[in-house]
């Protein structure tokens, strides 16, 4: 299985803020890595795929980069609703893996 | 725009067969390049794929329930659903069902079901 490992597991930062959580790939997934966000109590939502690629209605203000085995989710200027628990998910090869999460916190 | 409902039992005793159902409304369970998922997360902690189905019948499961899991699709009704057997304790989780836009290996999931806790106890 490729494991995923998000950095940090918990980060306290401001409305304003830029924040920046990090995912990487135990090996190679090219491009095949996406991004959701939970709120506590709801389902998690889609952000990014294929790395980079922006889902209709996402605010401009996430976005994602990255390649191979490392990859980035930043979110600029931190809105009161960004405050949730971020995962990114490899689909390379089955069984698909989630990252065991970053929680975002108000400082 | 595409909605799922998950539906079931909240209370599973141990040993017994797990099962859940997934609502889609919106669209048509067999139209487009879709799969349709599991994914569970036990409390507090993150989230395990369980597999998913096409509507015309190709299956993928995660290894490490393979044995124990069952996913169909019920074209008629626009439904699919999720049978877990010989469950215990650690089986107690959200289940999420979702929809999978794959080309595969791309694979994302949007939109997903609210979620259904089930607990497995006597």
């Amino acid at each position: 299985d490729i494991q995923m490992t998000q950095s940090p597991s918990s980060l306290s930062a401001s409305v304003g803020d830029r924040v920046t959580i990090t995912c990487r790939a135990s090996q190679g997934i090219s491009s095949y890595l996406n991004w959701y966000q939970q709120i506590p109590g709801k389902a998690p939502k889609l952000l990014i795929f294929a790395a980079s690629t922006l889902q209709s209605g996402v605010p401009s203000r996430f976005s994602g980069s990255g390649s191979g085995t490392d990859f980035t989710l930043t979110i600029d200027s931190l809105q009161p609703e960004d405050f949730a628990s971020y995962y990114c998910q490899q689909s390379y090869s089955t069984p698909i893996t989630f990252g065991q999460g970053t929680r975002l916190e108000i400082k | 725009q595409v909605q799922l409902q998950e539906s079931g039992p909240g209370l599973v005793k141990p040993s017994q067969t797990l099962s859940l159902t997934c609502t889609v409304s919106g669209g048509s369970i067999s139209s487009g390049s879709y799969y349709w998922s599991w994914i569970r997360q036990h409390p507090g902690k993150g989230l395990e794929w369980i597999g998913y189905m096409f509507y015309s019948g190709s299956t993928y499961y995660n290894p490490s329930l393979k044995s124990r899991v069952t996913i169909s699709v019920d074209t008629s009704k626009n439904q699919f659903s999720l049978k877990l057997s010989s469950v215990t304790a650690a089986d107690t989780a959200v289940y999420y069902c979702a929809r999978a836009y794959t080309a595969i290996p791309r694979a994302w999931f949007d939109p997903w079901g609210q979620g259904t806790l089930v607990t497995v106890s006597s």
